[in-house]
């Protein structure tokens, strides 16, 4: 099975910071990764699939990039809506939805 | 609006059986395949089944195989997870997710969730 892996697993950023997120892969998921938001007491929401390509509706502070087995979702300016857990999730084989472990973004 | 609604949770004794229920709105329902996945309360997303659009692929995470069973009324626009011989490790929140494809596969994503519904096994 492969194994996805996120780093930090929590951080604190103030309004208006650059926020970066890693998700890795244990084997090559060429661009098979979605990222997504989540807020307490809610459902996940679709930021970003196939590595890159930001969900309609969702702003442009987003982006994705890798390939292979290393990607990283990135928040241009940290707004305080952002703050909440991000998952990445690989859709390459069965079990079709695995997920990363998350990363808690926080009010600094 | 495209809808998901989750129902069926509740608390629920070890080695019990329960069925959750989800129904859909706003979209051509036979048209995606659909997913469970779960959230064991302050805990990370664990994808647990899904179905294709006409019911002939499913598919399990290993946790789960052979104790739940995922399926799907067209007619009536519901997804339905019987879930048999709970362990209190199945204690979570369940969603419901839409697929963006007929099939579930190597691509596959989900846009539309429904608000979740909690079992609770324990005794």
């Amino acid at each position: 099975d492969i194994q996805m892996t996120q780093s930090p697993s929590s951080l604190s950023a103030s309004v208006g910071d650059r926020v970066t997120i890693t998700c890795r892969a244990s084997q090559s998921i060429s661009t098979y990764l979605n990222w997504y938001q989540q807020k307490p007491g809610k459902a996940p929401k679709l930021l970003i699939y196939a590595a890159s390509n930001l969900q309609s509706g969702v702003p442009s502070r987003f982006s994705g990039s890798g390939s292979g087995t290393d990607f990283i979702l990135t928040i241009s300016s940290l707004q305080p809506e952002d703050f909440a857990s991000y998952y990445c999730q690989q859709s390459y084989t069965t079990p079709l939805f695995t997920f990363g472990p998350g990363t808690k973004v926080e009010i600094k | 609006e495209v809808q998901l609604v989750e129902s069926g949770g509740g608390l629920v004794q070890p080695g019990r059986s329960l069925r959750l229920s989800c129904a859909a709105s706003g979209f051509n329902f036979d048209d995606y395949a659909l997913h469970w996945v779960r959230q064991a309360p302050g805990k990370g997303l664990e994808w647990v089944s899904g179905i294709s659009w006409n019911s002939v692929n499913t598919a399990y995470a290993d946790s789960v195989k052979g104790r739940f069973t995922i399926s799907r009324d067209n007619a009536k626009q519901f997804l339905y997870l019987q879930m048999d011989s709970l362990r209190a490790e199945d204690t979570a929140f369940y969603y419901c997710a839409k697929d963006r494809a007929h099939y579930y596969g190597s691509g596959s994503y989900s846009s539309t969730w429904g608000q979740g519904t909690l079992v609770t096994v324990s005794s």
